[in-house]
């Protein structure tokens, strides 16, 4: 497509329940993040990928979170045991190679119950 | 570690006033420095960029110049419309050991512009 394509766009989870949140890049873009956004915050980095090589996922807030992006293109991030503080737009951004601009997708809003 | 500064919202102003947001940052490295736009319901938009030190990257109206002695890259435009009302984020990204350029943002400006 076009652009970074994520779903679902919401996503309601009960307290407890395991979610997972997929990312379409822009065809072609080797580099792929996620990153969280608290209301009313800046988005704040979560993991990075080049290619299918999870290079970075200093940001991942605790083990419950896993990302994945086995074939180089379209990636998930998990939440496992989901908290109320996990509840944020999950937005993923694709660029390519080293670029320093990113593209974002409209982002998951994921609200834990 | 990196970090963004900018000024807290909202800001109100009327149709074809002058609007300016700062913004400062820390870097550990030689940043590439970046506005992005995000309008009501809609996902996060780069605006302008800019990527050395003097540069000046402009879209729509809307202007900033990377000045690495005062560490700022404030967003300037000189007539706003209601249609610029948005929340405005200023972000940086510096290459790292993993080749990453994750970006670093600020905390977000909403701008409201009156008819």
């Amino acid at each position: 497509g076009a652009g970074v394509s994520q779903s679902p766009r919401y996503k309601v989870a009960k307290r407890g329940q395991d979610v997972a949140l997929r990312c379409d890049p822009i065809s072609g873009h080797v580099s792929l993040f996620w990153y969280q956004q608290a209301l009313g915050q800046g988005p704040e980095f979560l993991t990075y990928f080049q290619n299918e090589a999870q290079l970075d996922k200093s940001g991942l807030p605790s083990d419950r979170f896993f990302a994945e992006r086995p074939e180089g293109s379209v990636s998930t991030l998990k939440i496992q045991r989901t908290q109320q503080e996990d509840s944020a737009v999950y937005l993923c951004a694709s660029s390519l190679g080293q670029a320093p601009e990113a593209f974002f997708g409209q982002g998951t809003r994921l609200t834990v119950v | 570690g990196d970090s963004v500064t900018q000024m807290e919202g909202p800001v109100t102003l009327s149709e074809e006033a002058f609007l300016t947001i700062n913004c400062t940052y820390t870097a550990t490295g030689y940043p590439s420095l970046f506005w992005y736009v995000q309008y009501p319901g809609e996902g996060l938009q780069l605006l302008l960029k800019a990527t050395k030190a003097d540069d000046k990257g402009s879209n729509k109206g809307f202007e900033a110049t990377y000045r690495k002695e005062t560490t700022s890259f404030h967003l300037e435009k000189g007539s706003v419309q209601v249609s610029d009302s948005a929340v405005y984020f200023c972000a940086l990204s510096v290459l790292g050991d993993t080749g990453r350029r994750a970006l670093t943002f600020g905390s977000g400006t909403r701008l409201q512009v009156q008819p």
